[in-house]
């Protein structure tokens, strides 16, 4: 299985500043994903970063306020631009190895905005 | 669109008994299930991971099943410990979708 790590693990940050998180995987992967888990609550996936190409965002993100990065195959950084209260989560990093194998996540980044 | 389901929400047993963990999903035309658990404040971890062609999968204290037709999916886990104690999350992939479709969780407390 992946071994996932992600920095930072926990930040407070100030209304209107920005995050960027790192997602290291210890081998090659085809997909990689980022998901938030808002307190309480199960996972929604913000967006699928393929290396090569820009990131596919669902519905309800968009890339101005989670803009993405995919340089190869082993590292992707989220970016939570602008933040707000209601942005105060734990986001996580999630990898395939290929569409459809078994997805790993890694430990989580929690997010608090004030 | 899919949905999935999780019953209970919350779920407390005393410790060495033997339980059951539900999900339900509403599209059959799935391509896999997965079942993680995820520790507070933790990330997820994969427990068990169950083809669409697959009625079931095992390690070591833990058994999935799964029954599309009937869109349901269960978590076996034999004689619990208090370190099983986590929430426990079912995902589905459906059809061709690039993404897993999460259940909102059973909190198990296994009591000492």
């Amino acid at each position: 299985s992946a071994v996932i790590s992600q920095k930072p693990s926990r930040d407070i940050c100030q209304r209107g500043t920005s995050l960027t998180i790192q997602c290291q995987v210890d081998s090659q992967v085809t997909m990689m994903f980022w998901y938030r888990q808002q307190p309480g609550q199960s996972l929604t996936l913000i967006a699928t970063a393929n290396q090569g190409s820009e990131a596919t965002y669902e519905s309800g993100f968009v890339i101005d306020k989670f803009p993405i990065s995919r340089p190869n195959l082993t590292f992707s950084t989220l970016t939570v631009s602008n933040m707000s209260p209601e942005d105060s989560s734990i986001y996580l990093c999630s990898v395939e190895e290929d569409w459809g194998y078994e997805q790993y996540f890694g430990p989580g980044t929690r997010l608090t905005v004030t | 669109k899919q949905e999935v389901t999780q019953i209970p929400a919350a779920l407390s047993v005393p410790e060495g008994e033997n339980l059951v963990l539900n999900c339900s999903f509403t599209d059959s035309a799935i391509y896999n299930l997965q079942w993680f658990r995820q520790d507070p404040g933790k990330g997820l971890t994969s427990l068990l991971l169950i083809q669409s062609s697959q009625r079931e999968q095992t390690s070591g204290r833990l058994n999935a099943s799964l029954d599309k037709s009937s869109g349901r999916s269960t978590l076996y886990i034999a004689a619990s410990q208090p370190g099983d104690s986590a929430t426990y999350l079912c995902a589905v992939r459906s059809g061709s979708a690039r993404q897993l479709t999460f259940g909102s969780g059973t909190q198990l407390t296994v009591l000492p």
